[in-house]
């Protein structure tokens, strides 16, 4: 089974529309991220989450919210999607419990692709 | 200027070849630095840290200029597995503020038979 688990794979959805993706981890890590991947553009921040109680805007957090409701689960929600959100969306975790350098290691889900029709 | 630079290829290149790719940041208190690699539409995974006096992973070597603000990825005797996007990623924040980690846009690569 994978460490970190996002559903769903794939969601294609019309503009308007709610959506929540989800993302847990079983690594223990305390640390939480969604970035966002668009061709020709790189991986870009949206929210972290340092615990529980810590939520931080990224790069591009506007149209978006997120909610942490365990160490486990960290979703991501759309609250009214419009089609330049369409992207492949990646939630990712860290320990840096284990040193600065080591605890920089980002460990993947394996994406949402999203489309916004 | 973007935070982090890269070029983004493709290098085709073939096996057997040796390819460099290279990395510029903006902000020179930058305080770690990493190559991640990246098959397609898949999650990247972290390949090396790359530290100030530069580092070896068998075929992989990794660079830092703190003066030119650049960090840089030899690959050697390249394979076809080797074909991938490569990602430079730079922590521009103090600490482990891993709120500030940026990345490149990729570099593609591409090793033919």
């Amino acid at each position: 089974d994978a460490d970190v688990t996002q559903t769903p794979r794939n969601r294609i959805t019309k503009t308007g529309k709610r959506i929540m993706l989800e993302c847990s981890q079983t690594k223990g890590h305390d640390r939480m991220y969604w970035y966002r991947q668009d061709p020709g553009l790189g991986l870009r921040l949206i929210y972290y989450s340092f615990d529980v109680k810590d939520i931080n805007k990224g790069e591009i957090s506007d149209g978006y919210s997120v909610s942490r409701q365990a160490q486990a689960k960290f979703s991501l929600s759309l609250e009214s999607a419009i089609p330049n959100q369409t992207a492949l969306y990646f939630c990712a975790t860290s320990d840096p419990k284990r040193g600065q350098l080591g605890g920089e290691k980002l460990f993947f889900g394996s994406g949402t692709q999203l489309s916004v029709l | 200027r973007k935070e982090v630079e890269q070029d983004p290829g493709p290098f085709n290149v073939p096996e057997g070849a040796t390819v460099a790719f290279n990395c510029t940041y903006s902000n020179s208190a930058s305080q770690s630095f990493f190559w991640y690699r990246q098959d397609c539409r898949k999650e990247p995974k972290l390949l090396m840290s790359v530290y100030s006096s530069g580092n070896e992973d068998g075929r992989f070597t990794a660079q830092l200029n703190r003066a030119s603000q650049y960090i840089s990825l030899l690959i050697r005797d390249s394979k076809l597995s080797d074909s991938a996007t490569y990602l430079c990623v730079v922590n521009m924040g103090r600490g482990s503020t891993l709120g500030r980690l940026y990345f490149g846009r990729g570099t593609q690569l591409t090793v033919w038979p």
